[in-house]
């Protein structure tokens, strides 16, 4: 079983739709979780940053972590076509040595149509 | 730009060549990263520099060395690659080690022929 799944996709969705991705997880000692987004020939970007259980919203992006499914998803609202991208969720726990190790799912590819 | 650079952007090589990769970032960060990104699968760390130190490889075979001369530089040596290492090479870097924010720079589209 992989430490973190994450749906491939391709998600379609029309112009102004309500888009929900998911990534579930594992490893009960994730701490830190991260969504990514990810253009064509691009790095992936910070979008949304939450530590533990509960919700946090950035404009139309809410990421939303449920620890004790080990499920967390980012919801956007409003979606436009550059939202067209792939997201990655990603998430850490701290090492017994210190630091911190990203564990990245496969990433959901989204298109947002006109 | 997120002020991570890597050079080139594009790299097609041979099996028995040996070339780098380059990453610098302007943002002060002391911990960098190489991952590789392969199609339909997460991102996989390769190598960890803290402070210029290596503090985690990955089990990544030995024809990929890197090096990290100071905070700010850290590159990738390939050599003998195989066809399937190609991918893209993505580094990033963080305030710390134990800060989880990382930041991307474009990558390396790598094909090994």
């Amino acid at each position: 079983q992989k430490e973190v799944e994450q749906d491939p996709g391709p998600l379609s969705v029309p112009e102004g739709a309500i888009v929900s991705l998911n990534c579930t997880y594992s490893n009960s000692a994730f701490q830190y979780f991260m969504w990514y987004r990810q253009y064509s020939r691009k790095g992936p970007e910070l979008l949304m940053y939450t530590y533990s259980s509960g919700n946090k919203e950035d404009g139309r992006f809410t990421a939303q972590v449920d620890k004790s499914s080990k499920y967390i998803s980012l919801f956007i609202r409003d979606s436009q076509p550059s939202d067209s991208a792939t997201y990655l969720c990603a998430m850490s726990a701290n090492l017994t040595g210190g630091g911190n190790k990203l564990t990245f799912g496969t990433g959901t590819q989204l298109k947002v149509e006109l | 730009e997120t002020g991570v650079t890597q050079t080139p952007r594009h790299l097609v090589m041979g099996m028995t060549n040996k070339k780098s990769l380059k990453c610098e970032q302007h943002l002060g960060h002391n911990a960098m990263y190489w991952y590789k990104q392969s199609a339909k699968k997460p991102l996989e760390l390769m190598f960890v520099y803290n402070f210029k130190e290596q503090t985690e490889n990955n089990s990544v075979p030995s024809r990929f060395s890197p090096e990290c001369p100071n905070s700010s530089h850290l590159f990738l040596h390939l050599h003998t690659l195989q066809p399937e290492d190609s991918a893209l090479y993505l580094c990033a870097s963080s305030i710390g080690q134990a800060n989880t924010e990382a930041f991307f720079g474009q990558g390396t589209r790598l094909t090994v022929v």
